[in-house]
């Protein structure tokens, strides 16, 4: 398995305003993914994090939104971008090597006002 | 990659072993079956995957049916601590291949 860490753990937002989340693994990982969790609800996928390249967004997910990057094999930010009440949920980096099971952070619960 | 149904809740004794259904009909042969668990909002937690044969570890079991559409997971001695929703996940192992959940199962130990 690997230690997964993410920033801020929770934060309470304007709307209009944007917000990074952080994920920190403790050891190189091939795939890294992000998910969103509205309350109530289960895991929906946003997108594949790609190390050097753009991040592969799912549909109904769109860049402009939920920009992503992943410099290296080990970080990788979401940015929650122009929040409305409804960006309101739990965000998830998940990762994994190759075949492997994935593994997930701890979340980040975000609240936009 | 192939759907799942689960009960929407299930009660279970503490003490008692938790037996948890998954209906994977439509499963495909490299397809392996995948279980995790999410407590009270906190990040999904691993519990065991398998491709055909039965498998165990420390947290549980996992008994796949011969014709692979049906699994259970089973707890033997649930505990108030094993209060959560539980994820049934199929899922081929091909590189980046993805993990999409459904609603799961919440399961209630009770004292």
């Amino acid at each position: 398995s690997a230690v997964i860490s993410q920033k801020p753990s929770r934060d309470i937002c304007q709307r209009g305003t944007s917000l990074t989340i952080q994920c920190q693994v403790d050891s190189q990982v091939t795939m890294m993914f992000w998910y969103r969790q509205q309350p109530g609800q289960s895991l929906t996928l946003i997108a594949t994090a790609n190390q050097g390249s753009e991040a592969t967004y799912e549909s109904g997910f769109v860049i402009d939104k939920f920009p992503i990057s992943r410099p290296n094999l080990t970080f990788s930010t979401l940015t929650v971008s122009n929040m409305s009440p409804e960006d309101s949920s739990i965000y998830l980096c998940s990762v994994g090597r190759d075949t492997d099971t994935q593994y997930f952070g701890p979340g980040t619960r975000l609240t936009v006002l | 990659d192939a759907k799942t149904t689960q009960p929407t809740s299930m009660d279970c004794a503490e003490g008692r072993a938790a037996n948890l259904p998954c209906n994977h009909s439509t499963i495909s042969g490299n397809e392996y079956v995948y279980w995790y668990r999410q407590i009270h909002s906190q990040g999904p937690q691993y519990i065991i995957h398998g491709l055909k044969n039965n498998e165990t570890n420390e947290m549980a079991s996992l008994i796949i049916t011969e014709d692979r559409k049906s699994s259970t997971l089973i707890l033997p001695h649930a505990t108030l601590r094993d209060t959560a929703v539980y994820y049934c996940i199929v899922r081929a192992p091909l590189p980046f291949n993805k993990f999409y959940f459904g609603s799961g199962t919440k399961l209630n130990v009770k004292p």
